[in-house]
């Protein structure tokens, strides 16, 4: 089946350091979509790009849809404490279904 | 609204108990789908619903069985539970299947 590689695994910043993240595919995906989820909550979606080449932006959010339809990228910027969490990269096929990646904690030190 | 619903939040089970995973949606969504989040594996697709009346499996449907008799509704069955279906189960819905989904706080399950 399809694959997503995410990456970092984990992330110990700073507050006020910028994150970066990513996500790679061996297939093409038709939309990509950046989910965080709070310790014992469901993922709630933070980006979704539609367009290879896509930026887009959402407060302090940043994420892109590569040119190959293959990747995508979240950025934050000034992190905060409550940035704190697991971020997942996820792919869309023309189908519907929604593959995931392995996830990015993120632990923030005030 | 209230959104996506699950019941229960935790549940313990022995080996070969069944239950019901409840989940429910109050936004008239069609498409609704069941997850696993398993650690390092990140979530991954059991079974999923287009509409009442349709269903279809996933990436992971083995051992787990659904029905979908209204669209407000989506219930995941455990028939006979093993330690392997420990985890945390997610619910989700969304307008069609290429629109966002959103996802119910989750159901822990530990099977012993």
């Amino acid at each position: 089946g399809q694959q997503l590689n995410q990456s970092p695994q984990s992330m110990f910043i700073q507050e006020g350091e910028d994150v970066s993240m990513n996500c790679t595919s061996s297939s093409i995906f038709n939309t990509w979509l950046w989910y965080k989820q709070d310790p014992g909550e469901g993922p709630v979606l933070l980006i979704a790009l539609y367009k290879a080449g896509e930026l887009t932006s959402n407060g302090r959010l940043t994420a892109q849809f590569g040119i190959t339809r293959k990747d995508s990228f979240l950025n934050i910027s000034a992190s905060i404490p409550s940035d704190v969490g697991i971020y997942f990269c996820a792919g869309r096929t023309s189908y519907g279904k929604l593959t995931f990646g392995q996830g990015t904690i993120l632990t923030v030190h005030p | 609204n209230a959104g996506v619903t699950q019941t229960p939040k935790f549940q313990v089970l022995k080996t070969g108990q069944s239950m019901t995973l409840q989940c429910a949606q109050d936004m008239n969504h069609e498409y609704m789908s069941w997850y696993r989040q398993d650690p390092g594996m990140g979530l991954r697709l059991i079974h999923y619903s287009v509409g009442a009346g349709i269903t279809d499996q996933g990436e992971v449907p083995n051992g787990y069985n659904v029905s979908r008799s209204t669209t407000e509704d989506f219930p995941l069955r455990l028939l006979s539970a093993a330690p392997s279906q420990t985890s945390v189960y997610f619910c989700a819905s969304s307008v069609g299947d290429s629109y966002e989904q959103y996802f119910g706080p989750g159901t822990r399950l530990t099977v012993t």
